[in-house]
């Protein structure tokens, strides 16, 4: 089976801009979460869809917001982008996000914001 | 959501065993303890997970205390390859899924 995969992999934006990444989750897999990753803060959860579903969120702003489609492919969006949302932003999915089971992360989408 | 206190890093010679311990003495009976790892800011990689037995796999094997309070992560030979950040997380039960990262070991494997 494929991986998860993310695009783009590499994106440069400027303040006050907006950009959407999107993840491709396993197939099978429609459970699909997102995670940013900065040097100061480390690994945080953001959301976690299923079924087209928002079902948990983590502590971010409105400007962060998801969402996935009938496929189980899935979309966030940040909005009035600021400095300090450069960072690797990762996707994982699992089947059903059952608490036993394994999520499974792609390789990123490293935002830069100048 | 249980918290995880590991070392911040530790070294380890090439073809010996790493052994990455793992506190988390607040998980509760429906929590699972999970190992990925993250070599150079790529996704993390899944290692193992458990509930109360020990278990193995082809990568790792996963020690738990009988009182579930830590955990040891056993790289049995370690290559050079398997430098990175190790992450110990307690995943909550139920119907969620949301990984709670801390701030992981930084294993160095040298020659």
């Amino acid at each position: 089976k494929a991986g998860v995969t993310q695009t783009p992999r590499y994106l440069i934006k400027t303040r006050g801009q907006q950009v959407t990444l999107s993840c491709s989750p396993i197939s099978g897999h429609r459970s699909v979460s997102w995670y940013q990753q900065t040097p100061g803060q480390g690994l945080q959860f953001l959301f976690e869809y299923f079924s087209e579903t928002q079902r948990n969120k983590g502590n971010f702003p409105g400007r962060f917001s998801g969402r996935q489609f009938s496929n189980s492919r899935s979309e966030m969006n940040v909005s009035t982008l600021e400095l300090g949302d450069s960072a690797l932003y990762l996707c994982a999915s699992s089947p059903q996000g059952g608490p036993g089971e394994t999520q499974y992360f792609g390789p990123g989408t490293r935002l830069l914001v100048l | 959501d249980a918290k995880t206190t590991q070392p911040p890093s530790m070294d380890c010679a090439e073809g010996r065993a790493a052994n990455l311990p793992c506190n988390h003495s607040t998980i509760s009976g429906n929590e699972y303890v999970y190992w990925y790892r993250q070599i150079h800011s790529q996704g993390p990689q899944y290692i193992i997970h458990g509930l109360k037995n020990n278990e193995t796999n082809e990568m790792a094997s996963l020690i738990i205390t009988e009182d579930r309070k830590s955990s040891t992560l056993i790289l049995p030979h370690a290559t050079l390859r398997d430098t990175a950040v190790y992450y110990c997380i307690v995943r909550v039960g139920g119907n969620t899924d949301k990984l709670i990262f801390g701030t992981g070991t930084r294993l160095q494997v040298f020659p």
